[in-house]
Order: C-alpha cells, then structure tokens, then sequence
C-alpha cells in the first residue's frame, strides 16, 4: 500500500541549481497537487493538476514548474533555487474535486 | 489572503484533558470542512471532516463543531492522550473544484503525560 511516493526525501541545493521533486501515486486519483509547507504558514498550494494532461497555479507558483508525466505521475521543477525555497514539499493526490487528500511523506528542500 | 485563520499556534494540555483548536473562514461558497493530523516527519492526514449542513460530527474522541453563521469551526479532543500530541491543520473548500483545500496556519498540541 505505497499511496503517495515523493522522492528525493532529503536535498541540499545552492542558490542557482536546478532539481525536480518526483511524485507518484497508486490510487488511481485523477488530481494531484503540490504543497510547500513553512512553520507558521500552514500548507500552500504551488500548482496542482485536476486531471491528466492538464495543470494550473495555486497560491504560490513562482520559481517553480510542475509536469503531469501521466496519471501516476505529477513532477516538480525548480529551475534556479533560491533561499526562499528552503521548505517542505508535500505531494498529494485525491479522486476528482472532493473528498480526502492522501499526502505523501514529504521532501525537506534546503537551499543554501 | 488568509482565508483560513486558525488559533492557536500551539496548545498544551494535561492527560485527559480536553484539546479545542478554532477556525474561522471568509469565502462563504466553502462547503468542506476537513481537519488533518500531521505527525513529526510524516505528510497531513485526514482525521475528520464535515459539511455545513449538520452542526456537530463525533468520531470517537474527536468532534468537530460547526458554527455557520459565525463562520467558524473547531476541533474538540475529549480525554487527550500523549498519542494525539501532533499538529492539527484545518482547511475549507468548494464542492466541484479541484483547485485546492485552503488551510489553516496549524496547530502544534502537546499532551502532558
């Protein structure tokens, strides 16, 4: 019962370099999202993608891109890091447009 | 924009205890109401939900209150026990988007042994 798989858990970056946060889910979910969570700022929505083929902005989409690879799979890009990327990246998935989130593990960014 | 204002920031509570977490929200077109549990290292879980046609749903020792009018939620946690010592988001949506769930800023509970 895998659900949500992100991968890398764990990345230290310097200011500049580039990285991609992989996401895939098991459930068979048509949507699935990207969050950043911050002490104090609860979980931000960056992009999310309601259903295959397609992908939209959330509230806080700058510096980064999002790949709907397929139906499993939902990737996160970073082109140019910057500090203010340091954060933790939950990926999520849920059945259409209602009902129960299932996150995955979550994968802490450092950018140095 | 906040839309989703939760209080407090964080909440001790002795064993046994009872744990009451607050949500107020702005967008009145929200009509989901779910609260997730997150424990240290782990992604947010789906603890208990509610719509705002009922005032009140229990599930276990966890119930959520729904104030309608007043635009506002909370979490009540009868007899909290050390294991419940996690932090709580709570969050709001709109039936039929698939854009998001709004959430709260979170909430670190302790539970006192």
């Amino acid at each position: 019962n895998a659900g949500v798989t992100q991968t890398p858990k764990f990345q230290v970056l310097k200011t500049g370099q580039s990285m991609t946060l992989q996401c895939a889910q098991d459930m068979n979910h048509n949507s699935m999202y990207w969050y950043r969570q911050d002490p104090g700022m609860g979980l931000r929505l960056i992009y999310y993608s309601a259903s295959e083929g397609t992908t939209d902005k959330g509230e806080v989409p700058n510096g980064y891109n999002v790949s709907r690879l397929n139906k499993r799979e939902f990737s996160l890009r970073l082109e140019s890091a910057a500090p203010s990327q340091t954060s933790v990246y939950f990926c999520a998935s849920r059945d259409g447009g209602a009902g129960e989130l299932f996150f995955g593990e979550g994968s802490r960014l450092t950018v140095l | 924009q906040q839309q989703v204002k939760q209080s407090p920031q964080s909440l001790i509570v002795q064993k046994g205890g009872i744990s009451i977490i607050n949500c107020a929200y702005e967008n009145t077109a929200f009509d989901y109401f779910p609260w997730y549990q997150q424990f240290p290292g782990k992604g947010p879980a789906l603890l208990i939900a509610i719509r705002p046609d009922v005032s009140e749903k229990k599930e276990g020792r966890f119930t959520i209150s729904f104030n309608k009018s007043a635009k506002q939620f909370s979490l009540h946690i009868m007899d909290s026990q050390p294991g419940d010592s996690a932090t709580y988001f709570c969050a709001a949506s709109r039936s039929g988007s698939a854009r998001q769930l709004t959430f709260g800023s979170g909430t670190q509970l302790t539970v006192l042994p």
